[in-house]
């Protein structure tokens, strides 16, 4: 059965501060990993990552793949109040239909 | 271009009832995916539709069931409801369900079973 873990479950840090969170995954053929952010209600995407080894970035966040680890880690520097949220890592096996398999969350709390 | 959509927002039922809930994708996906978030299980894939028919489901019991229309949107229903289906039901769409592109989810309804 697909697995995801991801660590830490919690993290509270201040303003200014730059975050990693991780990701590892077990799963059958895989094809490709997701990260989300969860304020309220919707998950919002933020990367989809299929190749080992190339970061993505958006502003403050990056992400990169590692395939040989098995793992992904999500990178926030210079965080804001505004980060604060659960961060879902998911992965898409190459052979299931619209289908995520998504780990426990990180929840990330900024404080001013 | 509107994002998807879910109807109702929040839900109060009572034990044994049923209930459908309702999603429209965002224009031109027509791929829909259902998942049940709760506290201790997190988000759990339900089912995947994509041109009216099931193309996957997850390991939940017989009575949670969906459908999707010709217009791509879905509904899912769950019959005799229990304690434990209280959830965040999200849906989630994208062009085609393939791993090639991310899902985008909906803000969820919020099912409430007493």
């Amino acid at each position: 059965e697909d697995k995801v873990v991801q660590s830490p479950l919690s993290l509270v840090v201040h303003e200014g501060d730059t975050v990693t969170l991780n990701c590892s995954y077990e799963v059958t053929n895989f094809r490709s990993l997701l990260w989300y952010k969860q304020e309220k209600k919707a998950p919002t995407f933020l990367f989809m990552l299929t190749s080992s080894g190339i970061e993505k970035k958006s502003g403050r966040l990056s992400s990169i793949l590692d395939k040989k680890e098995l793992s992904s880690i999500l990178n926030i520097t210079a965080t804001q109040t505004g980060d604060s949220a659960i961060y879902l890592c998911a992965v898409a096996p190459g052979t299931s239909y619209g289908k995520l398999t998504f780990g426990q969350g990180t929840i990330l709390t900024v404080h001013p | 271009k509107a994002g998807v959509t879910q109807t109702p927002r929040y839900l109060i039922k009572t034990r044994g009832q049923q209930v459908t809930l309702s999603c429209s994708p965002i224009s031109g996906h027509r791929s829909v995916s259902w998942y049940q978030q709760t506290p201790g299980q997190g988000l759990q894939f339900l089912f995947e539709y994509f041109s009216e028919t099931q193309r996957n489901k997850g390991n939940f019991p017989g009575r949670f069931s969906g459908r999707q229309f010709s217009n791509s949107r879905s509904e899912m229903n769950v019959s005799t409801l229990e304690l434990g289906d209280s959830a965040l039901y999200l849906c989630a769409s994208s062009p085609d369900g393939t791993v090639v592109y991310e899902q985008y989810f909906g803000p969820g309804t919020r099912l409430t079973v007493t």
